[in-house]
């Protein structure tokens, strides 16, 4: 089974600050999507990295893919209220592709 | 372009009852997936619809069955509701459902059972 631990699980922040959250499996992942969730809402695809060392910016977020594709990272610079939610990292299952497991997720808070 | 549509959003049943959901994906998706979230155990994967077939399901027990129509219109249904059936349910859809996939969730469905 592949599992996919992220942390921190909780983060209390105020607007401007920086923060890294992180992904980590001991499994290869052939990608690695991240998701941003709001209350009462369904998951958002914030992106998808594929090869191993990938960097992908999205205005303020910037996603890492880890070398041997077992982890990602997602920095958020300057975080905003609006930056509010919990974030997500899922990834197809091996053999089973179309099945994504996914993070145990981060509930990031980002006050004025 | 329209979203995944699930209905209804809010729901609230009593146990032994049963239960159904209907999720709408985005035109010319053809794989629908189910997903439940609770706070103690997250997302969890129930089953995967492609092109009216079941293609892949989750651990999840007997209860808890899928159709999907020819225009990939997806149902799912929770038989004799128990109080830890309470979640959110989400229905993704994705173009392919292969490697690689990208799914694009509904606002999900609020089953509460009491």
């Amino acid at each position: 089974t592949q599992l996919l631990e992220q942390s921190p699980q909780f983060l209390s922040i105020q607007e401007g600050e920086n923060l890294t959250v992180y992904c980590n499996s001991s499994s290869v992942f052939s990608s690695l999507q991240w998701y941003r969730q709001e209350p009462g809402e369904g998951p958002v695809l914030l992106v998808t990295v594929v090869t191993g060392g990938e960097v992908k910016k999205l205005k303020r977020l910037t996603f890492q893919f880890g070398d041997a594709r077992k982890d990602s990272s997602l920095h958020i610079t300057a975080a905003q209220p609006g930056d509010t939610g919990l974030y997500l990292c899922a990834g197809p299952n091996t053999g089973t592709a179309s099945k994504l497991t996914f993070g145990t997720g981060t509930r990031l808070q980002v006050t004025l | 372009k329209a979203g995944v549509t699930q209905t209804p959003r809010y729901l609230i049943k009593t146990r032994g009852q049963q239960v159904t959901l209907s999720c709408s994906p985005i035109s010319g998706h053809r794989s629908v997936s189910w997903y439940q979230q609770t706070p103690g155990q997250g997302l969890q994967f129930l089953f995967e619809y492609f092109s009216e077939t079941q293609r892949n399901k989750g651990n999840f027990p007997g209860r808890f069955s899928g159709r999907q129509f020819s225009n990939s219109r997806s149902e799912m249904n929770v038989s004799t509701l128990e109080l830890g059936d309470s979640a959110l349910y989400l229905c993704a859809s994705s173009f392919v459902g292969g490697l690689g996939t990208e799914a694009f969730f509904g606002q999900g469905t609020r089953l509460t059972v009491v």
